[in-house]
């Protein structure tokens, strides 16, 4: 099994509401990740985590929280998102944060009014 | 700067066709290169991964090469068919001081022509 199951699969939310995206594996990876993508480019990383503690944040707006409350679940907390913050967002897994494969889920579609 | 590009940017050929994907990287301290496929508003499907200390990859009808020394991969479809229409994408991982981060390219527009 080598999957990543990521819902809502779409998200339609206005800029003053409070929504979370979740992502699941079962593939026993310890490492976690949050890509965002816009249309015709590539994926852009966003948060890494591995054992489960945060270890990359490029930068992100604070108006995004992750969370990774186990192994297996990873979450993604909006609040106060802008129009511009609409996009593809990604969840991906890999045994180890180095060397290993990357598995993606299939994304949440989130538009921001 | 530790760059990812794939050129050209969309391709189209004929069914039947053999094709090379090409992949340049900047740096060849690399952890690893995976290819990927991505259908318009899917995810990321993982085709192949090759680790630093390998030369190539093969699945089914696909082969994956790696040449650190040129910083080159190419990906070798074989008799291409319209279902392998989709883009693909060349995703390195570069060694970033304690960490590791996964660079993407921009990617290449397969079109297969029936």
């Amino acid at each position: 099994d080598t999957e990543v199951t990521q819902t809502p699969k779409h998200l339609v939310m206005g800029m003053t509401n409070k929504k979370s995206l979740k992502c699941e594996q079962h593939m026993g990876h310890r490492a976690m990740y949050w890509y965002k993508q816009k249309a015709k480019k590539p994926p852009e990383l966003m948060f890494v985590y591995s054992y489960e503690k945060l270890s990359i944040n490029e930068s992100v707006p604070s108006r995004f929280s992750p969370e990774c409350p186990n192994s297996s679940l990873l979450n993604l907390h909006l609040h106060a998102l802008q129009p511009e913050d609409s996009a593809l967002y990604l969840c991906a897994s890999s045994r180890h944060r180095e060397t290993g494969e990357l598995f993606f889920g299939e994304g949440s579609r989130l538009t921001v009014l | 700067k530790q760059e990812v590009t794939q050129i050209p940017a969309a391709l189209s050929v004929p069914e039947g066709e053999n094709l090379v994907l090409n992949c340049s990287f900047t740096d060849s301290a690399i952890y690893n290169l995976q290819w990927f496929r991505q259908d318009p508003g899917k995810g990321l499907t993982s085709l192949l991964l090759i680790q630093s200390s390998q030369r190539e990859q093969t699945s089914g009808r696909l082969n994956a090469s790696l040449d650190k020394s040129s910083g080159r991969s190419t990906l070798y479809i074989a008799a291409s068919q319209p279902g392998d229409s989709a883009t693909y994408l060349c995703a390195v991982r570069f060694p970033t001081g304690a960490n590791s981060k996964l660079t993407f390219g921009k990617g290449i527009t397969l079109s297969v022509r029936p």
